[in-house]
């Protein structure tokens, strides 16, 4: 398994609550990812870093913000969660070396917001 | 526009049986394409990884190939077991980006019944 932890896996919310969804890395990656995906579906970018003090958006819009101020850890953050922001939420990081990007995951957080 | 299709949606075939899941890309610069397996509530974890040069590889039990020319890509699992039940996701990273940027497909949704 990669080293990258996600905190919590599952989370049940109320509407107007203020999230933050943890996520680290021991590998030493410079660059970070979160994907919003739903049941069935394909995974989304939403938010990517490539590497300290660097954020961008990505192609699904969210109104979630991220934050890097040290290269393991990329928290997600909700200010007020709604029932839409329910979805399963994963983060990744990567190298790459030569032609090659492999993107490692994070288990998952589940959230459901009520 | 960069895409990643991938067929069937679902497959449902009996233990010991082989298969084959396809996917076509229209990912430019293309860099390379990797098979992820994803396991009901978990990240991807990947399989097999191809560069253009490349037109067939194996992992065990799982066999990838890719025509650059026709930006195919298929995954044939054999001698199918009941843990190979999991979506299996097809994955581009294009070269035109210090991002290595990665697109997904939507995924193919396996069950291996005993």
């Amino acid at each position: 398994e990669a080293d990258i932890y996600q905190t919590p896996r599952y989370l049940v919310i109320g509407t107007g609550k203020k999230i933050t969804l943890e996520c680290s890395q021991t590998m030493g990656h410079d660059k970070m990812y979160w994907y919003q995906q739903d049941p069935g579906m394909e995974l989304h970018l939403i938010h990517y870093s490539y590497g300290v003090n660097s954020t961008e958006k990505g192609d699904l819009s969210s109104e979630s913000t991220v934050s890097r101020i040290r290269t393991e850890h990329f928290p997600l953050t909700l200010e007020s969660a709604r029932p839409s922001h329910t979805s399963q939420y994963l983060c990744a990081s990567s190298e790459t070396q030569g032609s090659s990007t492999e993107a490692f995951f994070g288990q998952g957080t589940r959230l459901t917001v009520v | 526009k960069n895409q990643v299709e991938q067929s069937p949606q679902s497959l449902i075939i009996l233990e010991g049986k082989n298969c084959t899941l396809q996917c076509n890309y229209t990912v430019s610069p293309f860099s390379n394409l990797r098979w992820y397996k994803q396991d009901t509530g978990r990240g991807p974890v990947s399989l097999t990884i191809m560069t253009f040069s490349e037109n067939t590889k194996s992992n065990g039990r799982y066999t990838a190939t890719l025509d650059a020319d026709t930006k195919q890509s298929s995954l044939h699992i054999t001698a199918s077991q009941l843990s190979d039940s999991a979506s299996y996701i097809c994955v581009v990273s294009d070269r035109g980006s210090t991002l290595g940027r990665l697109y997904f497909g939507r995924g193919t949704q396996l069950t291996v019944w005993p």
